[in-house]
C-alpha cells in the first residue's frame, strides 16, 4: 500500500497567517492527490482535487501543488472557519490511503 | 439535493456481524462510486473500501475477507456486510461518493453524517 506522510501533524497560527502543509507518498501517486478538511463532528469536505484544481465553492485562498511523491497544501491568509485538521489522500492506486491529518490549532 | 445518509451503527460484541447502510438521493449508486471511510475515536480517516459503477470491488488490507460492499440499485442504497467484527473496528463509518466534478480521479465531495459502530464486549 502507498503510505502517506503529512507534516506537521499540528500546528498554531494565527489569523491572517500563511500556512503550508506537505504530505508525502511512498511512492509516485502522480496527481492523484486530494486533500480535505475535517471539523469536530463533521464529516470531511474535499478542498482539492488531482493535486491543484480547487474545488468549486472552495474560497480561493487554498491553493495546493505537487506531483509524483511531493505535494503542499497552502492556505495564504487563515481565517477563523479554517482552524480544522486536514488530511490528504492518493487515489492512484488501491487501496486509496490517507495521510495521519495535520490539526491546525489557533496560537 | 444530493444527500448520503447512513444507518445501521450499534454496539456489537466482537466476532459478530453488522450492516451499515448508505441511502442515496440526488445521486444514483449505479453510476457513481461509492465509499466507505471510518474514523476510530481520535485518529485518523481510514478508507475501508469502494464500490466502482461497472461493478468493481476493493478493500483495505484491515477488512478484506472480512467486509463486502453491495448495492441495491433498485432502492438505491450502498451497503457494507461487516463480519468477524474485532474491537479495532470501532469508529465512525462515513458513506461518500464523487460527483461529476471528481470522477475522473476518484476523490470524494459527496458525504454522508456518519454511523457510529462500536465492538465491545
Amino acid at each position: 500500500d502507498v503510505q502517506m506522510t503529512q507534516s506537521p501533524s499540528s500546528l498554531s497560527a494565527s489569523v491572517g497567517d500563511r500556512v503550508n502543509i506537505t504530505c508525502r507518498a511512498s511512492q509516485s501517486v502522480t496527481s492523484y492527490l486530494h486533500w480535505y478538511q475535517q471539523k469536530p463532528g463533521k464529516a470531511p469536505s474535499l478542498l482539492i482535487y488531482a493535486a491543484s484544481s480547487l474545488r468549486s465553492g472552495v474560497p480561493s485562498r487554498f491553493s495546493a501543488s505537487g506531483s509524483w511523491t511531493d505535494f503542499t497544501l497552502t492556505i495564504s491568509s487563515l481565517q477563523p472557519e479554517d482552524f480544522a485538521t486536514y488530511y490528504c489522500q492518493q487515489t492512484y492506486t488501491n487501496p486509496a490511503t490517507f495521510g495521519g491529518g495535520t490539526k491546525v490549532e489557533i496560537k | 439535493e444530493v444527500q448520503l445518509v447512513e444507518s445501521g451503527g450499534g454496539l456489537v460484541q466482537p466476532g459478530g456481524s453488522l450492516r451499515l447502510s448508505c441511502a442515496a438521493s440526488g445521486i444514483s449508486v449505479s453510476t457513481h462510486y461509492m465509499a466507505w471511510v471510518r474514523q476510530a475515536p481520535g485518529k485518523g480517516l481510514e478508507w475501508v473500501a469502494m464500490f466502482y459503477s461497472a461493478g468493481g470491488k476493493v478493500y483495505a488490507d484491515s477488512v478484506k475477507g472480512r467486509f463486502t460492499v453491495s448495492r441495491d440499485t433498485s432502492k438505491n442504497i450502498f451497503y457494507v456486510q461487516m463480519n468477524s467484527l474485532r474491537v479495532e473496528d470501532t469508529a465512525v463509518y462515513f458513506c461518500a461518493s464523487g460527483s461529476a466534478e471528481v470522477v475522473s480521479v476518484d476523490a470524494l465531495d459527496i458525504w454522508g453524517q456518519g454511523t457510529i459502530v462500536t465492538v465491545s464486549s
